[in-house]
């Protein structure tokens, strides 16, 4: 089945300690995103990946990093989370190197105390 | 930058009754996508339009590329309670292939 997978899906931490939420699409698409949804302020994207090793900064960086080593995984890394990277994360994928049609997974709800 | 104007941000209605929702833009796009979202879940894709004046359906879901393609609307037709959800219009900006920009939602709800 065509799908964009995450992990966890569910994450509570604490401030300061380093996390990695994955993101795993198996449609062989060029082009990954992150976002994080907020009440009132919708999707905003956070980096984007047109190809493997081509990242790039999307509207609400700051925080966050992000690798692409292979096409297929496209992990967040929030080296320092704080209380308001509290949020919904949403990966997403499309077909070519650009923002096309794009295929959301899951979700992972991130709270940091 | 872009924006993508949804409103209003809640509509209720009634079970088999029609609905459209609009989304504005002051800028002109290339691409217009709609999204819904159940509850606890991803966005998933419902329609995509890629030409100025283009009319799409997906089942009892119709959506429009607006003829200035400053706008697109999405229409659903005789609504079911699993219509349930928040309804995204999101476009890409001519010569923008690096993102999509979103409109914030609109929620619906269908009383039965």
């Amino acid at each position: 089945e065509a799908q964009v997978t995450q992990n966890p899906r569910y994450l509570i931490t604490v401030t300061g300690k380093k996390l990695t939420v994955t993101c795993s699409q198996n449609m062989n698409h060029e082009y990954m995103s992150w976002y994080r949804q907020d009440p009132g302020l919708g999707l905003r994207q956070i980096y984007y990946s047109m190809n493997v090793e081509v990242t790039d900064k999307g509207d609400v960086p700051e925080g966050y990093k992000v690798s692409r080593k292979e096409k297929r995984n496209f992990p967040l890394i929030l080296e320092s989370p704080s209380p308001n990277q509290t949020s919904l994360y949403f990966c997403a994928s499309s077909l070519g190197g650009a923002a096309n049609e794009q295929y959301f997974g899951p979700g992972t709800r991130l709270t940091v105390t | 930058g872009q924006q993508l104007n949804q409103s209003p941000q809640s509509m209720f209605i009634q079970e088999g009754e029609d609905v459209s929702m609009n989304c504005t833009s002051s800028s002109i796009f290339n691409t217009w996508l709609w999204y819904k979202q159940d509850p606890g879940e991803g966005p998933v894709l419902l329609i995509a339009l890629y030409k100025a004046g283009e009319l799409t359906s997906n089942g009892r879901l119709t959506a429009q590329f607006g003829i200035t393609r400053k706008d697109s609307f999405l229409n659903i037709s005789a609504s079911i309670p699993s219509d349930v959800g928040i309804y995204f219009c999101a476009g890409r900006v001519t010569g923008a292939n690096s993102k999509l920009t979103f409109g914030k939602g609109i929620t619906l709800s269908v009383r039965p």
